[in-house]
Formats: structure tokens, C-alpha cells, sequence
């Protein structure tokens, strides 16, 4: 692995299914994030993790929950997905969470709810 | 609240100079950083700024002017390759990274 993967590529649901995304770096990051991207507006972030073992809610949580028990790994569920929730979802990760660290960003995940 | 403001869209032609403006509104300030997207891509990293001036790297500068609240990308020698979106992002005193929307930018040959 080479900096930051995300899983699936992209993915279509039926509302009301439960989803997984996968975000995985390894570049011993502290500090991950997961935004969504719509069209027309910023990066909006869902959630964000400082350290492992630690998670905060970004500017737009609802309907999504995070983890991170480990330094590489950082998953986004939705626990019943909604038509709302269609976006591309990126996951950063940067150094710490102070001023100069730029983040990284993986691929992203086009998720389309039906 | 928190706003970000840049154009949400530019053309230019190649070989040719542009400047993307960026202004914002924020609690607080702990930097700025430019990013680059191309379409159906992740973005990448261009620049920060936190002191006020000029920071140049190549063909792309950027300014900060802290008073102003604002924020430019300079972009010289245009290439095709650079027809992008250019994300202006502000740190705020929660560390927390607000984004603008993005200036597309079209490069004509």
C-alpha cells in the first residue's frame, strides 16, 4: 500500500442497507478524516479522528458513525443509508491536526442510494 | 458563520496567467491551504500560507493577506494539464479545515 486506499471504488445501495466503507493508510498518520464531496459545495466533514482510540464529529455526522482502533484503519458506516447520502466520500489523514500538516486524500468512494 | 467565497468558475488560455481569489470569514485563523482536483480525482496538495506574502513554488504562487482576509492562486505559463478545480481552505481555531466550494478553472488552447 501506498499512502491512502479507500474500498469500495464506487458502489450503489438500496435505502435502508447498512454500508462499510474502508479507508486504510500507511504512512503512521495520527490524525484521519472523512468528508463528503457534493457538487456545488466544499468538502464538507462528517467525522475525524485525532489519534487512534479517539473520534469527533465534523460539521454534517448525522447518519454516519466512525472507528478507529488502530493508526491505519478508519471506517465509515451508515447504519441505514438514505437517498441524501448519495456523494463521493474521500478519507484524509494527515500528520496531527495542527496548522502546517496538509492532508493526504485517498481515491474516494462514489456511493450512490437509491 | 464560516464562509468561504472564491469563483465558481474561470477560463484562460494556455501559456497565459490567471489568478484565483479566495476571501473568507472565519472563527479564528491557523492557515490557509490551497488544493488541486482534477475532475473524478482526489485532491492534492498546493500550498499553505500563514504568514502574510507571497509563497512561490514554480508556476504556481499563492498570497495571504490576513487583514483582508484573502487569499490568491497564481497560476503562470498555463498548461493544459492545469484545467482543475482549486480548493481554497481555511484553518480556524478549532484546527478545523473549512473548505470553499472550488473554482473550476478551463484552459483554452
Amino acid at each position: 500500500i501506498a499512502g491512502i486506499t479507500q474500498a469500495p471504488t464506487s458502489q450503489i445501495l438500496a435505502a435502508g442497507r447498512r454500508m462499510t466503507l474502508r479507508c486504510t493508510q500507511d504512512m503512521r498518520h495520527n490524525a484521519m478524516y472523512w468528508y463528503r464531496q457534493d457538487l456545488g459545495l466544499g468538502l464538507r466533514l462528517i467525522h475525524y479522528s485525532n489519534t487512534a482510540g479517539t473520534t469527533g464529529k465534523g460539521e454534517v455526522p448525522d447518519g454516519y458513525s466512525v472507528s478507529r482502533a488502530n493508526t491505519d484503519d478508519f471506517p465509515l458506516t451508515l447504519a441505514s443509508a438514505v437517498p441524501s447520502q448519495t456523494s463521493v466520500y474521500f478519507c484524509a489523514s494527515s500528520a496531527g491536526r495542527t496548522s502546517s500538516n496538509e492532508q493526504f486524500f485517498g481515491p474516494g468512494t462514489r456511493l450512490t442510494v437509491l | 458563520g464560516q464562509n468561504i467565497d472564491q469563483p465558481t468558475e474561470m477560463t484562460a488560455t494556455e501559456g497565459a496567467i490567471v489568478q484565483i481569489n479566495c476571501t473568507y470569514q472565519t472563527s479564528g485563523f491557523n492557515g490557509l491551504f490551497w488544493y488541486q482536483q482534477h475532475a473524478g480525482e482526489a485532491p492534492t496538495f498546493l500550498s499553505y500560507n500563514v504568514l502574510d506574502g507571497l509563497e512561490e513554488k514554480g508556476r504556481f504562487s499563492s498570497f495571504l493577506s490576513r487583514s483582508k482576509g484573502y487569499s490568491y492562486l497564481l497560476l503562470k505559463e498555463l498548461q493544459m494539464k492545469d484545467s482543475a478545480s482549486y480548493l481554497c481552505a481555511v484553518i480556524d481555531s478549532n484546527y478545523q479545515l473549512i473548505w470553499g466550494a472550488g473554482t473550476k478553472l478551463i484552459i483554452k488552447p
